[in-house]
């Protein structure tokens, strides 16, 4: 039983690169998230899905996409990378089934925009 | 909106000191109340939680009562190690929706 597993670890991008940030679950969970986590600002959602074939905007989507491949996979995409973009991007999954909604994270993505 | 609000850090402690981490929510709905934790270079994990007023949530030696009338769910340990020293994020999930804190870090120096 993996839980949440993310790749790649590390990546570095120069400006204007494209790259899409895989994340598995094992766990049959029905929603999944992405954050991003900058130094000083803690967890900051980009998207979730609530269930499979469902997307939602966070509090900061602009400049990414999503895609809930199926039940256990959830990409974050970079379609024109930003330095402002470089963070620890973190991928989330959670049974959302009612009030307790414990999250399971992965080890995260370090991204560098150059 | 739902909001949850930590002491601000960091916080440095020697070994075996008290430690307490305050943290206050605000919520339309009734939520479930977490702590989770994050050591150097990995992702949050669930630390303990407390699901209705009055419950304690407890592991490791950490503890925390969800305190309705203030609104509170503060962490505590009455003795700290160097194994503690990470980030801890208090979090609240209402309706299928989680919010965290900003995290506070903490430094056990021996």
């Amino acid at each position: 039983n993996a839980g949440v597993t993310q790749t790649p670890k590390f990546q570095v991008l120069k400006t204007g690169q494209s790259m899409t940030l895989q994340c598995a679950q094992d766990m049959n969970h029905n929603s999944m998230y992405w954050y991003r986590q900058d130094p000083g600002m803690g967890l900051r959602l980009i998207y979730y899905s609530a269930s499979e074939g469902t997307t939602d905007k966070g509090e900061v989507p602009n400049g990414y996409n999503v895609s809930r491949l199926n039940k256990r996979e959830f990409s974050l995409r970079l379609e024109s990378a930003a330095p402002s973009q470089t963070s620890v991007y973190f991928c989330a999954s959670s049974a959302a089934s009612g009030r307790v909604d414990t999250q399971y994270f992965g080890p995260g993505t370090r991204l560098t925009v150059l | 909106g739902d909001s949850v609000t930590q002491m601000e850090g960091p916080v440095t402690l020697s070994e075996e000191a008290f430690l307490t981490i305050n943290c206050t929510y605000t919520a339309t709905g009734y939520p479930s109340l977490f702590w989770y934790v994050q050591y150097p270079g990995e992702g949050l994990q669930l630390l303990l939680k407390a699901t209705k007023a009055d419950d304690k949530g407890s592991n490791k030696g950490f503890e925390a009562t969800y305190r309705k009338e203030t609104t509170s769910f503060h962490l505590e340990k009455g003795s700290v190690q160097v194994s503690d020293s990470a980030v801890y994020f208090c979090a609240l999930s209402d309706r299928g929706k989680s919010t965290f804190g900003d995290g506070t870090t903490l430094t056990v120096k021996p």
